[in-house]
């Protein structure tokens, strides 16, 4: 069965700082996705960035970056240099991807506050 | 476009009664999902349509239906709410099926059952 677990409930950062979270995930497919949502004030769920499982190469889209530990089955979130507007809750997530219609699987989110 | 519309925003429901959630997207994605979100806990999905075809989570099959008459619109219906139905209600779309898909989210219908 796969699961996805996220241990730090909330961190609390300076601005322009970088703050790292954690995620762990448990499956038995060869091939699966992970992704990193982020969850506003509003309550809006908006996509981060993904790293596909096959890839050795930690991915990259502008401040936000991957950790990719595939034998430890990690997958943390680097912010770099973060502003207030980064003070949500972000979650990760996993999908097999040996075929199609899987479920996306969520973590419980770690919530981020970004102080002046 | 990228937005996924939910209405309404709020609902206030009674114990036994039917709730009846509505979700659209103009993006002319085949997959359509709902997801359920309680405080301090993952979001769980209830079920999802790949075009036509509806698919129900295992332990929330009796629980929730669904219809979806067009590629836009896709809703969620509970027959009796209870109490334990209070939650916010997550519409998602995706391109296709397929894993590596980035799912959009709507912005929710918090659902307080009384």
């Amino acid at each position: 069965a796969q699961k996805v677990t996220q241990t730090q409930t909330s961190i609390s950062v300076m601005e322009k700082t970088t703050v790292t979270m954690d995620c762990v995930y448990e499956t038995q497919d060869s091939s699966y996705f992970l992704f990193w949502y982020k969850q506003t004030a509003s309550g809006e769920i908006v996509f981060l960035i993904r790293q596909d499982s096959y890839k050795k190469e930690n991915a990259t889209v502008g401040h936000y970056s991957l950790n990719f530990q595939k034998p430890k089955s990690s997958i943390g979130l680097i912010i770099t240099a973060t502003q207030i507007e980064d003070s949500a809750v972000y979650f990760c997530a996993m999908r097999e991807g040996n075929q199609g219609g899987r479920a996306l699987i969520f973590g419980t989110g770690t919530t981020v506050s970004v102080s002046p | 476009d990228t937005t996924v519309k939910q209405n309404p925003r709020y609902k206030l429901a009674r114990v036994g009664k039917p709730v009846n959630l509505i979700c659209s997207q103009t993006m002319n994605h085949d997959t359509m999902y709902w997801y359920q979100k309680k405080p301090n806990q993952a979001p769980k999905l209830l079920l999802f349509y790949y075009d036509k075809i509806l698919n129900r989570e295992a332990d929330t099959f009796e629980k929730f239906q669904s219809s979806r008459p067009n590629n836009s619109f896709c809703s969620l219906y509970i027959g009796s709410a209870g109490l334990e139905y209070s939650a916010m209600y997550l519409c998602a779309s995706s391109r296709d099926e397929d894993s590596a898909e980035t799912l959009y989210f709507g912005s929710g219908t918090r659902l307080t059952v009384l």
